[in-house]
């Protein structure tokens, strides 16, 4: 199957610092990237869908300049969360998906959990 | 949007028993995903079924999708101990990937 990579899996910053997170789709082109978020024993949140070249797509309630993403080419998309509070630590998902023959379909990244002190 | 809402949101029973959990959605997809969700981890993909698709297998895990009703189980056969998870569905349309709130599902040993 398809493998999406995330980085880091985990990150510990400090209150009022930027933290990046990154999402690779390891051997397929994908033409959409989606930004979850999850709070404990909680569903994920979708917060944003992105495609190649274009600007984000943020749901209500998610500020686009606090949580800025970017996707340069098809398979990286990047997530700043920019001027970290702790209540912005959570764990965040992305996913890829492509396009083939029999569909599209998408893929998890591992995760990654933010601890801000 | 495209939520997947599962059902039950709880559910517990003894190693050895089978364990179904529903999932539901609004509009038209390309396909249906169900993931597993360990306490505090990623999310490990478990089977995707398409929407002309009406069952699939996976070793213990059945699969059954009902585009009419809008409507997907997941069913686990002979569980484990090992087994206890957070299920997700995921219906997916293009663009659109959201999931529900989960069935968090319980073994007993």
């Amino acid at each position: 199957g398809a493998v999406v990579s995330q980085h880091p899996s985990w990150v510990i910053c400090k209150s009022g610092t930027s933290v990046k997170i990154e999402c690779r789709s390891l051997d397929f082109q994908a033409t959409t990237m989606f930004w979850y978020r999850q709070f404990p024993k909680q569903s994920l949140m979708l917060m944003a869908t992105s495609n190649e070249g274009s600007k984000a797509t943020y749901e209500q309630g998610v500020e686009k300049d606090k949580f800025l993403i970017n996707h340069a080419s098809l398979t990286l998309s990047t997530l700043t969360v920019t001027s970290a509070h702790p209540e912005d630590s959570s764990f965040y998902i992305c996913s890829a998906s492509y396009s083939r023959g029999r569909g599209t379909e998408a893929f998890f990244g591992q995760g990654t959990r933010l601890t801000v002190v | 949007s495209q939520q997947g809402e599962e059902d039950p949101q709880a559910l517990s029973i003894q190693e050895g028993e089978n364990a179904t959990m529903n999932c539901s959605y609004k509009t038209s997809i390309n396909n249906l995903q169900w993931y597993r969700q360990n306490s505090g981890r990623g999310l490990v993909h478990l089977i995707l079924i398409r929407s002309n698709e009406r069952e699939k297998h996976s070793g213990r895990l059945r699969v059954t999708l009902d585009t009419s009703k809008k409507s997907s189980s997941l069913l686990i056969t002979a569980s484990r101990a090992a087994d206890t998870a957070s299920y997700f569905c995921t219906a997916y349309n293009n663009n659109d990937m959201r999931f529900g709130a989960g069935t968090r599902l319980t073994v007993k040993p």
